[in-house]
């Protein structure tokens, strides 16, 4: 089974900080997503990697496959971004559905 | 589009009870899961299926029963609430397999406490 690992666990950061949360992995995987679970419970999907790097208005995602790490960027941080962003990949060889996901990143951005 | 509807959103059992947290979803998508998520945990698979009348087991499936006789719907029952059942359930589906390789919709959520 792939164990997955957020750090930070917890990070506070003032408004128009650069934020980074980090995910690393420790078996092959075919795909990593990067999810974000707002206050009132709700998860949305922010991006799928299998390389290289996405960019989706201010929040970037980047994954190394030969060091087994991605990284969540954020640009321009605000309260809004106040959230728990969960990572969980795709291990190649995995059962089920081959999911495992990290324990999140509690993110709390103040004005 | 409605996307993923997951119902009630809260919910509180005696142990013993019975229930069923309902989902559906309007995207035509042949993947639906259950997942548990609790604290200091990441989220646990219940149950999937892969399309109408097609289920199997994930990682934590006992006290728990789905059936998919729809694309659209996909309920979990609770046969008999235990206090270890307490937990946030989502409801997700995707188009692809597993969703490995496309965007995952996920509902609400169900706060349930059993006590």
């Amino acid at each position: 089974k792939n164990e997955v690992e957020q750090s930070p666990q917890n990070l506070t950061a003032q408004e128009g900080e650069f934020i980074t949360i980090n995910c690393s992995y420790s078996v092959g995987i075919s795909a990593l997503h990067w999810l974000q679970q707002h206050p009132g419970g709700g998860i949305v999907s922010l991006f799928m990697l299998s390389s290289g790097k996405k960019k989706h208005g201010r929040l970037i995602a980047t994954i190394n496959i030969q060091e087994k790490h991605s990284s969540l960027h954020i640009t321009a941080s605000h309260p809004r971004d106040s959230a728990v962003y969960i990572c969980a990949v795709r291990s190649t060889g995995g059962g089920a559905d081959g999911l495992t996901f990290g324990k999140g990143t509690h993110l709390i951005i103040q004005p | 589009n409605a996307g993923v509807t997951q119902t009630p959103k809260f919910q509180v059992l005696k142990t013993g009870q019975s229930m069923t947290l309902q989902c559906a979803q309007d995207m035509n998508h042949e993947y639906m899961s259950w997942y548990r998520q609790d604290p200091g945990m990441g989220l646990r698979l219940i149950h999937y299926s892969v399309g109408a009348g097609i289920t199997d087991q994930g990682e934590v499936p006992n006290g728990y029963n789905v059936s998919r006789s729809t694309t659209e719907d996909f309920p979990l029952r609770l046969l008999s609430a235990a206090p270890s059942q307490t937990s946030v359930y989502f409801c997700a589906s995707s188009s692809g397999g597993f969703w490995a390789f496309t965007e995952a919709f996920f509902g609400q959520g169900t706060r349930l406490t059993v006590v």
